[in-house]
């Protein structure tokens, strides 16, 4: 079993959609969880991050973690086609930061 | 503006032949990283550096090595690059490299072996 799992996608929603990205993990030592953003070609470059269980919301994206389910999300409202791009979801421990292995999200016009 | 920059950003190698891939960062941080990131999978971290001291991954095959002249670069050496080598390779960096700290990527390196 993979630490990090993540449905690869591609998800492809219309423009001004609701888009709901998902990942489970295995070791309940993770403390702390981010969601980064990769456009081709490109590095990642960190979109959210949250501490422990709860919400946090920044403009149209909101992070969500429930530890009990060992579940993270990752909202983003009224979808622009500038979000296309792959969201990676990430939790590190010790120096170590384990990464899904992203979703695809394609936003059309 | 304070970043990571690879060069060169596309690599082309021969199977076999030696290749260094480089970092630098003007961000002053102690942590530099290698990841390795195949089409379509997660990054999988290589090893890292905390100022000079060097922490390789326990499945990081032997292939691959590491320096790190001084804070601001970083080299990826691949001493006998395989097919099975090909993909994009990232340098990240982080200020101290505690959980709750930041990495900031460079652009990466694409890397070919024909």
């Amino acid at each position: 079993q993979k630490e990090v799992e993540q449905d690869p996608g591609p998800l492809s929603v219309p423009e001004g959609a609701i888009v709901s990205l998902n990942c489970t993990y295995s070791n309940s030592a993770f403390q702390y969880f981010m969601w980064y953003r990769q456009y081709s070609r490109k590095g990642p470059e960190l979109l959210m991050y949250t501490y422990s269980s709860g919400n946090k919301e920044d403009g149209r994206f909101t992070a969500q973690v429930d530890k009990s389910s060992k579940y993270i999300s990752l909202f983003i409202r009224d979808s622009q086609p500038s979000d296309s791009a792959t969201y990676l979801c990430a939790m590190s421990v010790s120096f170590k930061t384990i990464f899904g292995a992203g979703t695809r999200l394609f936003v059309k016009a | 503006d304070a970043m990571v920059i690879q060069n060169p950003r596309y690599q082309v190698t021969q199977f076999g032949k030696p290749v260094t891939l480089s970092c630098s960062q003007t961000l002053n941080h102690n942590v530099m990283y290698w990841y390795q990131q195949k089409s379509s999978q997660a990054p999988k971290l290589l090893f890292h550096y905390y100022d000079k001291d060097f922490n390789n991954e326990a499945d990081t095959p032997d292939n691959f090595q590491s320096r790190r002249p001084n804070t601001s670069f970083c080299f990826l050496d691949i001493r006998s690059p395989g097919l099975g080598d090909a993909a994009m390779y990232l340098c990240a960096t982080s200020r101290d490299g505690g959980d709750n700290e930041k990495l900031f990527f460079g652009s990466g390196t694409q890397l070919s072996v024909l």
